[in-house]
């Protein structure tokens, strides 16, 4: 079993969409959760940074932790065709800088 | 933001030869940088650590020797794959950080096509 599992996708909806995209973990050690998106053949940009459980909200995106489910997502609101692009979850049982990434999860938002 | 810049984008070389891949930190200095390897399709596994001044630290499975990685200096760090084969051909990113507890940024990634 990976220490995270993602859902690799496609996801595709219409513009304008509410996204929801999800990543479970085994590792009850983690307690660093983030979400960057990446671009075909290009480094990951980050999005959203939590630490341990709650919620963060920045602009049309908000990302939750849920420790006791093992469980985070991350929702883009009034989704853009921008925001077409691979979505990978992150995580770190330390701030050591050492991340554990999900497989990534390619959207696609359709004009 | 910070700025990782990673060069070169893109590189194609023969079974045999030898690739280095820079990774610079251009508005911060780096303590401490991370290379990734990227399959298609698939996620980024780390395959080593680097700290400013001393011998980068490998995960499990990644041959030290074929992957040689030094960060002599703040600002710089440098992953070599020697006698590169084609089943080496991938994606490789690198991230810095300056101190603990700062953000990592990532660099754009080399695309590695051995042939």
């Amino acid at each position: 079993q990976k220490e995270v599992e993602q859902d690799p996708g496609p996801l595709s909806v219409p513009e304008g969409a509410i996204v929801s995209l999800n990543c479970t973990y085994s590792n009850s050690a983690f307690q660093y959760f983030m979400w960057y998106r990446q671009y075909s053949r290009k480094g990951p940009e980050l999005l959203m940074y939590t630490y341990s459980s709650g919620n963060k909200e920045d602009g049309r995106f908000t990302a939750q932790v849920d420790k006791s489910s093992k469980y985070i997502s991350l929702f883009i609101r009034d989704s853009q065709p921008s925001d077409s692009a691979t979505y990978l979850c992150a995580m770190s049982a330390s701030n050591t800088g050492k991340l554990i990434f999900g497989q990534g999860t390619t959207l696609q938002v359709k004009p | 933001g910070a700025v990782v810049s990673q060069h070169p984008s893109r590189v194609i070389c023969k079974s045999g030869t030898s690739v280095k891949i820079e990774c610079r930190s251009l508005d911060f200095q780096a303590t401490t940088m991370f290379w990734y390897r990227q399959f298609p399709k698939q996620s980024l596994m780390l395959m080593a650590t680097s700290n400013e001044g001393s011998k980068a630290t490998y995960e499990q499975g990644v041959e030290k020797d074929k992957f040689l990685i030094n960060h002599a200096s703040l600002t710089l760090s440098t992953l070599t794959v020697t006698s590169a084969h084609p089943e080496d051909s991938s994606f490789y990113i690198c991230s810095a950080r300056g101190m603990p507890n700062e953000k990592l940024f990532f660099g754009s990634g080399t695309q590695l096509s051995v042939l």
